[in-house]
């Protein structure tokens, strides 16, 4: 049964680069057809939806983070990051790992989510 | 693309019926039949409820209904259960790249 699982740093500082990894269960990682990414849930506000990755390495990302986000996959340890640079205190969140199946709008399956906090 | 209006809260007893309406634009929710929610318990991770406006995902109690009008989609939940208290998110395709535009999210208390 496909589960996918947040990890990284709990704490980033003002002005670096958030950095977090998800770690996918099974060998769906694999398939060419499927999306990987992330959104992310500010603090007592609704969901953000940040980006993804595909398996050929195409990339698409949200509008307002665009400039500071880089989703990337490491096929050979069934695993995707996401990347944040320039991190203020608006950047604390939970982020959420998520899988597609057929579509790059359907949010099939969710990680936990990990909160990080960006502080000095 | 703003986000999508939805009301902070409802509120329903156990076995009656509750809806859920999500505002959007005819850039989003108006154009296209892409509108899925999402049901969250704090804490956990959030679970897909409804895809493609009406579609329910396997496993998902038939309770559990979308529809669409123009710019406005809904969500509505019959025979409320005390386990269907939660927070539900609608999200709609915007176009081009713009594959998630939430709502604000709309909490649950079942009475």
């Amino acid at each position: 049964q496909l589960q996918l699982r947040e990890s990284g740093p709990r704490l980033a500082k003002p002005s670096e680069t958030l950095s977090l990894t998800c770690t996918v269960s099974d060998d769906s990682f694999s398939s060419r057809s499927y999306y990987w990414g992330w959104i992310r849930q500010p603090p007592g506000e609704g969901l953000e939806w940040i980006g993804n990755v595909q398996h050929s390495g195409s990339s698409f990302y949200s509008a307002s983070l665009r400039s500071r986000v880089t989703i990337s996959s490491d096929m050979s340890r069934n695993q995707f990051s996401l990347s944040l640079s320039s991190v203020t205190a608006a950047d604390t969140a939970v982020y959420y790992c998520y899988f597609s199946g057929a579509e790059p709008f359907v949010f099939d399956l969710w990680g936990q989510g990990t909160l990080v906090t960006v502080s000095a | 693309q703003s986000a999508l209006t939805q009301p902070r809260s409802v509120s329903g007893s156990p076995g009656q019926s509750v809806t859920i309406s999500c505002t959007g634009t005819s850039s989003d929710i108006g154009g296209y039949h892409y509108v899925s929610w999402y049901q969250h318990h704090p804490g956990k991770a959030p679970k897909l409820i409804i895809s493609y406006v009406t579609r329910r995902p396997s496993g998902v109690p038939d309770r559990f209904s979308g529809s669409k009008s123009g710019n406005t989609a809904s969500l509505t939940i019959s025979g409320l259960q005390t386990e269907d208290e939660a927070d539900y998110y609608c999200c709609s395709y915007g176009g081009g790249s713009n594959f998630g535009i939430f709502g604000g999210g709309t909490k649950l208390t079942v009475l």
